[in-house]
């Protein structure tokens, strides 16, 4: 099985639906994050979570939301989709323990349309 | 503000090849830099550097970080068409890593 999965892995909604990307991960790691990617841009971190009473934005965080539900979950809303939030969208984990280093994880990712 | 800069954007070489890419950043709270490769997938950890002048190898890939002039390079020697993938800089500053728009490199063969 996949350390980290994401789910679904492509989903298409039109503007103004709320929708929720889901994230689970089984490597036992405290922090856990939501990137997007578009082309040309690379990655840009929506939000993060340093523990389950942890949660802070990132960059490009209007307009989503997050919930921490589990150390092992992490979901992603947006809240009323815009055509702009169509991308690939990747949920990432780390260790705290491992301090030095801030090697992520990456989730297979969720393929999303905003029509 | 923090910022990771790759180049070129893009690449097109054939096979056996050898390329090099480029990675400069300006960052606050310099902690590693990361290389990743993505595929058609999620991006897979290549190396992190944390140190000047040390060189990091995994079969033809290597890469080495320069903290005074700040930037890293990847190498790739021998190129294969199972190269051809996004190649992604890193840098951890402050526990958060912020993120190069990548290379594109594509092997022909």
């Amino acid at each position: 099985d996949a350390d980290v999965t994401q789910t679904p892995r492509n989903r298409i909604t039109k503007t103004g639906k709320r929708i929720m990307l889901e994230c689970s991960q089984t490597k036992g790691h405290d922090r856990m994050y939501w990137y997007r990617q578009d082309p040309g841009l690379g990655l840009r971190l929506i939000y993060y979570s340093f523990d389950v009473k942890d949660i802070n934005k990132g960059e490009i965080s209007d307009g989503y939301s997050v919930s921490r539900q589990a150390q092992a979950k992490f979901s992603l809303s947006l809240e009323s989709a815009i055509p702009n939030q169509t991308a690939l969208y990747f949920c990432a984990t780390s260790d705290w323990a491992d301090s030095v280093q801030e090697t992520q994880y990456f989730g297979p990712g969720t393929r999303l349309l905003v029509l | 503000e923090d910022k990771v800069v790759q180049s070129p954007l893009s690449l097109v070489v054939h096979e056996g090849d050898t390329v090099t890419l480029n990675c400069s950043y300006e960052v606050t709270n310099f902690r590693s830099l990361l290389w990743y490769k993505q595929e058609k997938k999620a991006p897979t950890f290549l190396f992190m550097l944390t140190s000047s002048g040390i060189e990091k190898k995994s079969g033809r890939l290597s890469s080495i970080l320069d903290k005074k002039e700040l930037f890293s390079i990847l190498n790739i020697t021998a190129t294969q068409t199972g190269d051809s993938a996004i190649y992604l800089c890193a840098v951890d500053s402050n526990y958060q890593l912020i993120w190069g728009a990548g290379t594109k490199l594509i092997i022909k063969p």
